[in-house]
């Protein structure tokens, strides 16, 4: 059974960096056949694809273009986990947190992270 | 961006009854690539359909899903207790992978 543990603050200050890890157990964050994701959901823009990592033969990363600019996601296979970096935070980045595996869908999520911007 | 668009937003719904929702593609998704989840208050939304129309592991029988063309269709038959909550359509044919709105299914 896939496990996700996700861990990292619940405040974060404006105009500062969001970092959230997500710990995967009965997977591998290398596998070929899956993607590690970042979503996260607020009531204003419902639920939001963020971003995900995945190696096929080598790593991929693809974001979403409203963070772009912002946003990294990062493997770390000495620990199987995954990363997010979101840069430059605004109330408008409140939101909950969830990391997910996606094998064609989002199959496993984490429990997720309720994210406050604020000063 | 692939868009999906979903209806109702709401519904309303007493137990025994049957209840469809609706999710329409800006444009084709190819390869089956359209799921659909059930969230709870508090709680991640869960994987009910994938590919369309697949069954996940331990879901009822009373749901199921279909396609015609870019509408996709959930639909829960003999509605029970435990299926009051929302329920989201998403996209994994193309990045950005885009989710529904949502429709919350209450009691009537």
């Amino acid at each position: 059974q896939v496990q996700l543990q996700q861990s990292g603050p619940g405040l974060v200050k404006p105009s500062q960096t969001l970092s959230l890890t997500c710990a995967i157990s009965g997977d591998s964050v290398s596998s070929n056949s899956a993607a590690w994701n970042w979503i996260r959901q607020s009531p204003s823009r419902g639920l939001e694809w963020l971003g995900r990592t995945y190696y096929r033969s080598k790593w991929f990363n693809d974001y979403a273009e409203s963070v772009k600019s912002r946003l990294t996601i990062k493997p770390d296979t000495s620990k199987n986990q995954f990363s997010l970096q979101l840069n430059y935070v605004t109330p408008e980045d409140t939101a909950v947190y969830y990391c997910s595996r996606d094998v064609g869908a989002f199959d496993f999520w984490g429990q997720g992270t309720q994210v406050t911007v604020s000063s | 961006d692939i868009q999906v668009t979903q209806s109702p937003s709401s519904l309303s719904a007493s137990v025994g009854d049957r209840v469809t929702i609706t999710c329409r593609a800006s444009q084709k998704i190819v390869n089956k690539n359209l799921n659909w989840y059930q969230q709870k208050p508090g709680k991640a939304p869960d994987l009910l359909i994938y590919a369309e129309s697949t069954l996940q592991s331990g879901v009822p029988s009373r749901f199921s899903g279909s396609a015609s063309g870019t509408d996709y269709t959930l639909t829960i038959s003999n509605l029970q207790p435990e299926d009051f909550a929302t329920y989201y359509c998403q996209q994994n044919y193309h990045t950005p992978l885009t989710f529904g709105g949502g429709t919350k299914v209450e009691s009537k």
